[in-house]
């Protein structure tokens, strides 16, 4: 079955600091990965996602992920924070051939001035 | 124009009462999912259909009932509302069950039972 851990519910993070969210999955076949943000009273909307054609993965709004399969880790970091990156983020995944997406717990991301 | 709409998108309500949640998607997907998220944020799967036929049918209580007449809309019907149903509930579309599509989601539905 698969799984999604990701370490640290809060991060916070200085306006023009790196920005780093963890996510670890378990999966017993190649997965799909995404990461997901949600503003504060949306819903959620894709950032990026991994489908196997590139281990180094760019998205919207400067974000990327790097897939590391020795690790199984999908990390997501974005090199210079802004205060509109404070939002609630999810790392997801998906077996191929799978119908269910299983999203991990979020991490909260905090700006600070 | 929206992508994928609910209504309502407040809903309070008191125990014991039968409420419905509506969802209707202009992207022209097949697949249609009902997440719900609670107050810790943590995101559960609880239904989806593909063009009209579930396939996801996670464990939760048969006072929840999905129905969808059309492959646009997905509507979610509670019976006998408690209070632990009070939590954000989503609604959320992909253009196939699987493969590597990204789920499109609703602004949510946030259920209060009082």
């Amino acid at each position: 079955a698969q799984s999604v851990t990701q370490l640290g519910s809060h991060v916070s993070v200085s306006e023009g600091a790196l920005v780093l969210l963890r996510c670890n999955y378990s999966s017993s076949v190649p997965p799909y990965l995404f990461w997901y943000v949600q503003y504060p009273n949306q819903g959620l909307q894709l950032l990026l996602k991994y489908t196997s054609a590139a281990t180094l993965v760019k998205g919207i709004n400067g974000f990327e992920a790097e897939f590391k399969k020795s690790e199984t880790s999908f990390h997501l970091t974005k090199p210079s924070a802004h205060m509109s990156d404070a939002a609630e983020y999810f790392c997801a995944v998906r077996n191929t051939g799978g119908f269910k997406t299983i999203f991990g717990a979020g991490t909260r991301l905090f700006v600070k001035a | 124009d929206t992508a994928v709409s609910q209504t309502p998108k407040y809903l309070v309500t008191q125990m014991g009462n039968d409420k419905s949640i509506k969802c209707e998607q202009n992207l022209g997907h097949d697949t249609m999912y009902w997440y719900k998220q609670d107050s810790k944020k943590f995101l559960k799967i609880m239904f989806s259909y593909n063009n009209k036929e579930l396939i996801i049918n996670e464990t939760v209580p048969n006072r929840f009932s999905p129905k969808s007449p059309d492959k646009a809309h997905l509507n979610l019907h509670i019976n006998s509302l408690e209070l632990g149903d009070s939590a954000v509930y989503f609604c959320a579309s992909s253009q196939v069950p699987g493969e590597t599509y990204e789920q499109y989601f609703g602004p949510g539905t946030r259920l209060t039972v009082t």
